[in-house]
C-alpha cells in the first residue's frame, strides 16, 4: 500500500512569516510528484510537478525540493500573505503511472 | 477554455440509492480520473479513464463503476449507497502522459441519509 503523508496537519502564522511544509513518500518506483493548492470553494490547483531527484521549482514566493531518494520533498512559502490561506496537498504517482496518491494536506492559516 | 465541470454540484440520497455524477474534461484532455475526499482526508484514487475504458483502480468496491464516453467526458454511478459514502467526489482530467498534471473540477457534493 502507498503511503503518502504531510505535515504538519495545520498550520497558523502571522502575514509576512515565512513557512515550510513537509511531503513524504515512498523512495521506491517513484515517477513523479506534485504540488497542489486548494483553496476554500475552489477546485485545487497545481503548484508544481517534480520528476527529477534534487529538483528545485518556484513561483513566485513559493518554492519547492525534491529528494527522491529518502522519500521527501518541501514546499516553502516566503514572506506568507492571507491569500495562501489554503490546503496545500502533495500527490505521488508510482512507475505504475497511471494513479495519484496524495496526502491529507497541510491546511495554512495565514493571520493579517 | 472551459475547465473541468461537474455536475451536480450537490445532491442528498438515501441509504440504498443509486447515484450517478458526471464530469466533462477540460479541453483537449482524454484522460479522467475520479477521486473521493471524505472529511480530514486526502482525496483517495476511485479509477482512472483513458480510451474509454478503466485503466487503473483504487481500493474501492465494485458498487463503484464508471463509463467514459467518445468525447472524453464521464460519469461515476455508485450502486447500493452507504451513509459511508457521503464525501465530496473530485474529477479530474489530464493528458495521456503519466507526469502530467491534474486539472480539478470543483466537485460534486453527495450526502447519504
Amino acid at each position: 500500500i502507498l503511503n503518502v503523508e504531510q505535515s504538519p496537519q495545520s498550520l497558523h502564522v502571522q502575514e509576512g512569516d515565512s513557512t515550510n511544509f513537509t511531503c513524504s513518500f515512498p523512495s521506491s518506483n517513484f515517477y513523479a510528484l506534485h504540488w497542489y493548492r486548494w483553496e476554500t470553494a475552489k477546485s485545487p490547483e497545481a503548484l508544481f510537478v517534480m520528476t527529477l531527484n534534487g529538483d528545485e521549482k518556484k513561483k513566485g514566493r513559493i518554492s519547492a525540493t525534491l529528494n527522491t531518494k529518502e522519500g521527501y520533498s518541501y514546499l516553502y512559502i516566503k514572506g506568507s500573505q492571507p491569500e495562501d490561506s489554503a490546503t496545500y496537498l502533495c500527490a505521488f504517482i508510482d512507475t505504475g503511472g497511471f494513479k495519484t496518491i496524495f496526502g491529507a494536506g497541510t491546511r495554512l492559516f495565514v493571520k493579517a | 477554455d472551459a475547465g473541468v465541470t461537474q455536475s451536480p454540484t450537490h445532491l442528498i440520497k438515501t441509504r440504498g440509492q443509486q447515484v450517478t455524477l458526471r464530469c466533462s474534461p477540460k479541453s483537449g484532455h482524454d484522460t479522467v480520473s475520479w477521486y473521493q475526499q471524505a472529511l480530514g482526508q486526502g482525496p483517495q484514487f476511485i479509477f482512472q479513464y483513458y480510451e474509454e475504458e478503466e485503466r487503473q483502480r483504487g481500493n474501492f468496491p465494485d458498487r463503484f463503476s464508471g463509463h467514459q464516453f467518445p468525447n472524453y467526458s464521464s460519469e461515476l454511478n455508485v450502486n447500493a449507497l452507504l451513509l459511508g459514502d457521503s464525501a465530496l467526489y473530485l474529477c479530474a482530467s489530464s493528458l495521456e502522459q503519466n507526469t502530467g498534471e491534474l486539472f480539478f473540477g470543483e466537485g460534486s457534493r453527495l450526502t447519504v441519509l
